[in-house]
């Protein structure tokens, strides 16, 4: 079974301009979840997505967006780049999201904003 | 609100000595934990985790990690540690009540030498 997939590995984008991840789940999960991970906050929650609806959000600017296609593909966008969003975004798949059952990570989006 | 502390940012340890990584949470209702394997430039692995039950919980790699309810801890061992343990380790928790959104310490790095 393929693990979780996110296009692309790494990005190098300038101020000011936008950008999106992708997230490909493995396959039968209906929950996406993606996460920033940076070396002074740590990884912070972004939003869950489950059956193409939001279901929680995080404590981010609303230049941070996300959407889940019907396939359970999911997309996160940047507008508007600040040089603070350089981070590693991690996407998170599991069956039905919650506790109880296994996110598994991708190796995660390097963006690096210049 | 749910926290958690990882106080120890960095532990050094010789191959084949036992190691133990702290975490403590505080949170208001019920929560899962989880403890996190991060290697250089991947993504998440879950190592192990807490839903009820025993209170001692062994995982993958040979790591266990006991639940103490009244110390709110849930500390991460290893009786012998290899040098292909040297990674990032996180603990995290959940809510009970079908939250999606993992919480996550600000990690420790397992340093193995040989």
């Amino acid at each position: 079974k393929a693990g979780v997939t996110q296009t692309p590995r790494y990005l190098i984008k300038t101020r000011g301009q936008q950008v999106t991840l992708s997230c490909s789940p493995i396959s039968g999960h209906r929950s996406v979840s993606w996460y920033q991970q940076t070396p002074g906050q740590g990884l912070q929650f972004l939003f869950e997505y489950f059956s193409e609806t939001q279901r929680n959000k995080g404590n981010f600017p609303g230049r941070f967006s996300g959407r889940q296609f019907s396939n359970s593909r999911s997309e996160m966008n940047v507008s508007t780049l600040e040089l603070g969003d350089s981070a590693l975004y991690l996407c998170a798949s599991s069956p039905e999201g919650g506790g109880r059952t296994e996110a598994f990570f991708g190796q995660g989006t390097r963006l690096t904003v210049v | 609100a749910q926290s958690v502390t990882q106080l120890d940012s960095q532990v050094p340890v010789f191959e084949e000595a036992p190691v133990e990584l702290r975490c403590n949470y505080s949170s208001s209702v019920s929560v899962y934990l989880f403890w996190y394997v991060q290697y250089p430039n991947q993504g998440l692995q879950l190592l192990l985790k807490y839903l009820s039950g025993s209170t001692l919980v062994k995982g993958i790699n040979g790591f266990e990690a006991e639940f103490n309810k009244s110390q709110t801890s849930f500390h991460l061992r290893k009786p012998s540690v290899h040098i292909s343990d040297t990674a990032e380790y996180f603990c995290a928790v959940i809510r009970m009540d079908s939250s999606y959104k993992l919480i996550f310490g600000s990690g420790t790095r397992l340093l193995v030498r040989p």
